[in-house]
């Protein structure tokens, strides 16, 4: 079966700072990865899929680049409603989700 | 606009059979293309996907809980229900509904991804 890990678990971070998630997968996956940002008691949202297409309304300050087992999840510049905890997905029919990556404030 | 919202019990005892429902607008699920999945998060922990549904009453389960959930439709209600059998401890956890769309491969294989969630239920399980 295949894995997800995401590094770090957690990160401090200060507004304005650039961010990078990693998402590496167990095997190679091609592009089938998403994004997803989830705030404390909400419900996930989807900031990105395929990899890299960013998904209608999401600040082109989220970028996703990679394939295969590695893939990034960028933030350019932080703003303050950025700061939530983020998922990698991988994409085929039995989705499997990474452990999440918390963004907080420094 | 596209809205899904779960609703079930809040408290099930062990052994129990929980049984969900998700209630959405802005699509139809008669409408070729479209999908909905079930998927909790337990306090703290990770997202897990549970089931899907297709247009063509086409289903699909997690491998590791296929045996207890059960995942139907009522169309003319705009509705999709989730029945889990069994639980325990463990299946304490929101779940939550969403849409799930398809992008489609070079093969055109699809693959797999939610763009509209509900705001999700959270049921405990204890006695």
């Amino acid at each position: 079966d295949i894995q997800l890990t995401q590094s770090p678990s957690f990160l401090s971070a200060s507004v304005g700072d650039r961010v990078t998630i990693t998402c590496r997968a167990s095997q190679g996956i091609n592009n089938y990865l998403a994004w997803y940002q989830q705030k404390p008691g909400r419900a996930p949202k989807l900031l990105i899929y395929a990899a890299s297409t960013l998904q209608s309304g999401v600040p082109s300050r989220f970028s996703g680049s990679g394939s295969g087992t590695e893939f990034t999840l960028t933030i350019s510049s932080l703003q303050p409603e950025d700061f939530a905890t983020y998922h990698c997905q991988q994409l085929n029919s039995f989705p499997l989700f990474g452990p999440g990556t918390k963004v907080d404030i420094k | 606009q596209v809205t899904l919202k779960e609703s079930g019990p809040a408290l099930v005892k062990p052994t129990q059979t929980l049984t969900l429902t998700c209630t959405f607008s802005g699509f139809s699920l008669s409408t070729s293309g479209k999908r909905v999945s079930w998927i909790r998060q337990p306090p703290g922990k990770a997202l897990e996907w549970l089931a899907r549904i297709d247009w063509d009453d086409d289903k699909f389960y997690s491998t590791s809980l296929k045996t207890r959930l059960t995942i139907s439709k009522d169309t003319s209600k705009n509705q999709v229900l989730l029945t889990m059998t069994n639980v325990g401890p463990v299946d304490t956890a929101t779940y939550y509904c969403a849409r799930t769309q398809a992008y489609y491969d070079t093969n055109y294989y699809p693959q797999y991804y939610f763009d509209y969630w509900g705001q999700g239920t959270l049921v405990t399980v204890s006695s």
